[in-house]
């Protein structure tokens, strides 16, 4: 079964500064895909940024970047520039191409402090 | 992107009572939806794999006489908490899934909040 592993339960980053959340997770698949969600507090689930396994670039949105490593199976997401509205919840998830219909398995979850 | 909207968004019921949550596509079919329970601090955990005209397959630990889920149409998908107790209290979220193909993408609803008594 996949597993999706985020070992930093809580982050704090000063405004405008980078800060990474790491993310680790383990299967068998070849094909998947693997994302970063947002969770405010009004628990509305926000996608950050998607990631296919079979591409070799790191997925990047504006201010939010992945560095994948596949091989490592590695997922840590890196915010630049934080902003006082990046504070939240932050999921890693997995999610299979070809199995079990294709749904999310997420990560424990980071809760990411801005301060001013 | 395209809605899903979750009804209601938050409800309080007495213990032994039975609370129907439900979850709409707005503006696309969705074939396929998923329910998730999120403890407060905690990550949401799959509870069942909704597909539309067919029973729906349940995470195992999932009650499923518990946690009733049906999927009549192509737009809604309802869970219902039967005979509810305080421990059901939680945050009850959907995603549902744009089209027919397995990599079609996940939308999420606002969620319900469900307080038992």
């Amino acid at each position: 079964a996949q597993t999706v592993t985020q070992s930093q339960p809580e982050m704090s980053v000063q405004e405008a500064e980078t800060v990474t959340l790491s993310c680790t997770y383990d299967t068998s698949e070849s094909d998947y895909y693997l994302f970063w969600y947002k969770q405010p507090p009004s628990r509305q689930m926000i996608l950050v940024i998607r990631q296919e396994a079979y591409k070799q670039q790191n997925a990047t949105e504006n201010r939010f970047s992945v560095n994948f490593q596949k091989a490592a199976k590695s997922f840590s997401l890196k915010i630049s520039d934080s902003q006082l509205g990046d504070a939240a919840m932050y999921f890693c998830a997995y999610r299979n191409i070809y199995n079990q219909g294709g749904k999310l398995i997420f990560g424990q979850g980071t809760e990411l402090s801005v301060k001013p | 992107g395209a809605v899903v909207s979750q009804h209601p968004s938050w409800v309080i019921c007495k213990s032994g009572t039975s609370v129907k949550i439900e979850c709409r596509s707005l503006d696309f079919q969705a074939t396929t939806m998923f329910w998730y329970r999120q403890f407060p601090k905690q990550s949401l955990m799959l509870m069942a794999t909704s597909n539309e005209g067919s029973k729906a397959t349940y995470e195992q630990g999932v009650e499923k006489d518990k946690f009733l889920i049906n999927h009549a149409s192509l737009t809604l998908s309802t869970l219902t908490v039967t005979s509810a107790h305080p421990e059901d209290s939680s945050f009850y979220i959907c995603s549902a899934r744009a089209g027919r193909e397995r990599i079609g993408e996940l939308f999420f609803g606002e969620g319900s909040r469900l307080t038992v008594l």
